[in-house]
């Protein structure tokens, strides 16, 4: 069974500009989360989709944003850009909520966003 | 709200020593606990959990055993290799399925 896929893998932007990163989560897994990681804050939950809907969200400035499709593919869009959003972006996906195994994530191998 | 504090690294041992890494949790309600392992340029890998009071996960020699009296869920191997070199993640899962994790533990096993 193949993983979880991101694409691209690595990102270079400029200040101002937006970008959007695209998650492809394991067969049969329907809910997609993403996290930001960097060297000073560690792992740091931005959403959950899950049937297209956002279930959580974490602690971030509306530029962060996401949405689900209906095939499970998830796609997170940042706005106006700024150099502390350079981070690795991964995503993780999770069987449907209510599975006995509902709460075992497995991760993508991120996408890396530099912001210049 | 919850979180999850692990021991700060870099933790440095020779192949073969005992590893040790400390977890500690704030949560409410029972949430599940997990370790995670990072190599260099891939994403997290799930190592280890436990969703109950003294459960004990354990994966390729690693364990960790749910301490809720304590609030503890530290990583043990008893003979690490080269091969373990990574960072390694504490996280817990609270019952809404949020997910919160350690700042994280880098650790390298010299030969």
């Amino acid at each position: 069974k193949a993983g979880v896929t991101q694409t691209p893998r690595y990102l270079i932007k400029t200040r101002g500009q937006q970008v959007t990163l695209s998650c492809s989560p394991i067969s049969g897994h329907r809910s997609v989360s993403w996290y930001q990681q960097t060297p000073g804050q560690g792992l740091q939950f931005l959403f959950e989709y899950f049937s297209e809907t956002q279930r959580n969200k974490g602690n971030f400035p509306g530029r962060f944003s996401g949405r689900q499709f209906s095939n499970s593919r998830s796609e997170m869009n940042v706005s106006t850009l700024e150099l502390g959003d350079s981070a690795l972006y991964l995503c993780a996906s999770s069987l449907s909520p209510g599975t006995s195994a509902e709460n075992e994530q497995y991760f993508g191998p991120g996408t890396r966003l530099t912001v210049t | 709200g919850n979180s999850v504090t692990q021991m700060e690294g870099p933790v440095t041992l020779s192949e073969e020593a005992f590893l040790t890494i400390n977890c500690t949790y704030t949560a409410t309600g029972y949430p599940s606990l997990f370790w995670y392992v990072q190599y260099p340029g891939e994403g997290l890998q799930l190592l280890l959990k436990a969703t109950k009071a003294d459960d004990k996960g354990s994966n390729k020699g690693f364990e960790a055993t749910y301490r809720k009296e304590t609030t503890s869920f530290h990583l043990e191997k008893g003979s690490v290799q080269v091969s373990d070199s990574a960072v390694y993640f504490c996280a817990l899962s609270d019952s809404g399925n949020q997910f919160y994790f350690g700042t994280g533990t880098s650790l390298t096993v010299i030969p």
